[in-house]
């Protein structure tokens, strides 16, 4: 029972570089987010899909695009990584109709 | 600005202690969820209120959404350091979008 896997677990960047951090869920959610969170501001919402082919942006879309690539998959890219978006990046899915939020074990990501 | 605001911060109590954290807001939420994080996972929810007014038990966890609905709190008796962790308040708007608050980190030592 795998529930949401985020790939990959740690990653260093130089400022100007780009990458994309993957998630998959395998409990047939309808539902998707990517959060970060940040030392005292709890997790901020970036973007979301709340269905296959449907995204959103969230509280903090600056800086970042997403791909919902099928029903499983949800990316976050970054194409020109900043200090700034040094973070731990969390990815989440929901089941439509229901409220819980099953989480990813995150990405910590350090932009130099 | 937040959505949510938790207070306090950070807690530092012994074990055995009583606690209680604070989610408030100046909006109206349909439900209101509390989550815990340990170091290194993803949050996990503990509970979700709805009705205002409402107290949900866990335990020895008590969750209380307020009757405005737009405040919640959880209190902690007896606190073990298996209760460590940071605490997290959220709400749900427009049916999809999930906003957290800041968090509260608590830290029980035996």
């Amino acid at each position: 029972n795998a529930g949401v896997t985020q790939t990959p677990k740690f990653q260093v960047l130089k400022t100007g570089q780009s990458m994309t951090l993957q998630c998959a869920q395998d409990m047939n959610h309808n539902s998707m987010y990517w959060y970060r969170q940040d030392p005292g501001m709890g997790l901020r919402l970036i973007y979301y899909s709340a269905s296959e082919g449907t995204t959103d942006k969230g509280e903090v879309p600056n800086g970042y695009n997403v791909s919902r690539l099928n029903k499983r998959e949800f990316s976050l890219r970054l194409e020109s990584a900043a200090p700034s978006q040094t973070s731990v990046y969390f990815c989440a899915s929901r089941d439509s109709g229901r409220e819980k939020l099953f989480f990813g074990s995150g990405t910590q990501l350090s932009v130099l | 600005t937040q959505l949510l605001e938790q207070s306090p911060q950070f807690l530092s109590i012994q074990e055995g202690e009583n606690l209680t954290v604070y989610c408030n807001s100046s909006s109206v939420f349909s439900s209101l969820q509390w989550y815990r994080q340990e170091p290194g996972e993803g949050p996990v929810l503990l509970v979700t209120v709805v009705t205002g007014g409402e107290v949900k038990k866990l335990k020895r966890l008590t969750f209380q959404f307020g009757d405005a609905r737009k405040d919640s709190s959880l209190h902690i008796t007896a606190a073990q350091p298996g209760d460590t962790g940071l605490y997290l308040c959220a709400a749900i708007y427009n049916f999809n979008k999930f906003y957290f608050g800041s968090g509260t980190k608590l830290n029980v030592k035996p």
